[in-house]
């Protein structure tokens, strides 16, 4: 079945400074891609997400990019705040079917004032 | 605009006792519904999903079970809680099968001493 491999586990930055988080991912047929942030004793929450035929998206601050080559992609955060600090999941879906994602183990991300 | 619920925010029970948690969507008809288990500090691992009213698919092994009612309700139970029942139960929608697009509720922690 698909796993999804993120790294780094944890990551701490300046403020100002950019973050990049990268996932891993073994099903070939997989065409979704989203990135959620989970603060603490919450739901996570859809940040942004990507479909097989794009190779890059942003939105403000925030980027994707996959390479469907490699099965890799990765979650850019530029000019990062100190609100920028929780975990970030990202996911795949499962073959070419849209209702099941697996989920990478998540990356702490701490942004210092 | 569509919103989902989770209830309790926070459950402690003992070992053996049974489990009730429930899970609404607001403002979309016939979603995909999903329970999902967060252990602490670990990643998102799906136990159930559904498609439809009375339809239940269970992704693992379990102490637990799931019903879906109604088309906007899906329940998580379990008969006699075990220790390793503990965690963060998070419900998720997705609009339907032509949607990528999955949305988390605010979660239950669950505590069993």
């Amino acid at each position: 079945g698909e796993n999804v491999e993120q790294h780094p586990s944890t990551l701490s930055v300046q403020e100002g400074d950019s973050a990049v988080i990268k996932c891993t991912y073994s099903d070939s047929a997989s065409n979704y891609f989203p990135w959620y942030k989970q603060e603490l004793g919450k739901g996570p929450q859809l940040i942004i997400d990507i479909r097989s035929n794009v190779g890059e998206k942003k939105d403000q601050r925030i980027a994707v990019t996959l390479n469907k080559t490699a099965k890799h992609f990765s979650l850019h955060i530029t000019e990062t705040q100190p609100e920028d600090s929780a975990v970030y999941f990202c996911a795949a879906s499962l073959g070419t079917g849209f209702q099941k994602l697996v989920f990478g183990t998540g990356t702490r991300l701490l942004v210092s004032p | 605009s569509q919103t989902i619920h989770q209830w309790p925010a926070t459950l402690v029970q003992p070992v053996g006792s049974p489990l009730s948690l429930e899970c609404t969507v607001e403002g979309t008809s016939n979603p995909n519904l999903y329970w999902y288990r967060q252990a602490a500090g670990r990643g998102l691992q799906l136990l159930f999903y559904s498609v439809g009213i009375g339809q239940i698919s269970s992704e693992v092994p379990q102490n637990l079970s799931a019903s879906r009612p109604q088309d906007r309700q899906f329940i998580l139970s379990s008969k006699k809680l075990l220790l390793s029942d503990s965690g963060f139960y998070l419900c998720a929608w997705i609009f339907g099968t032509d949607y990528n697009e999955q949305f988390f509720g605010p979660g239950t922690r669950l505590t069993v001493l």
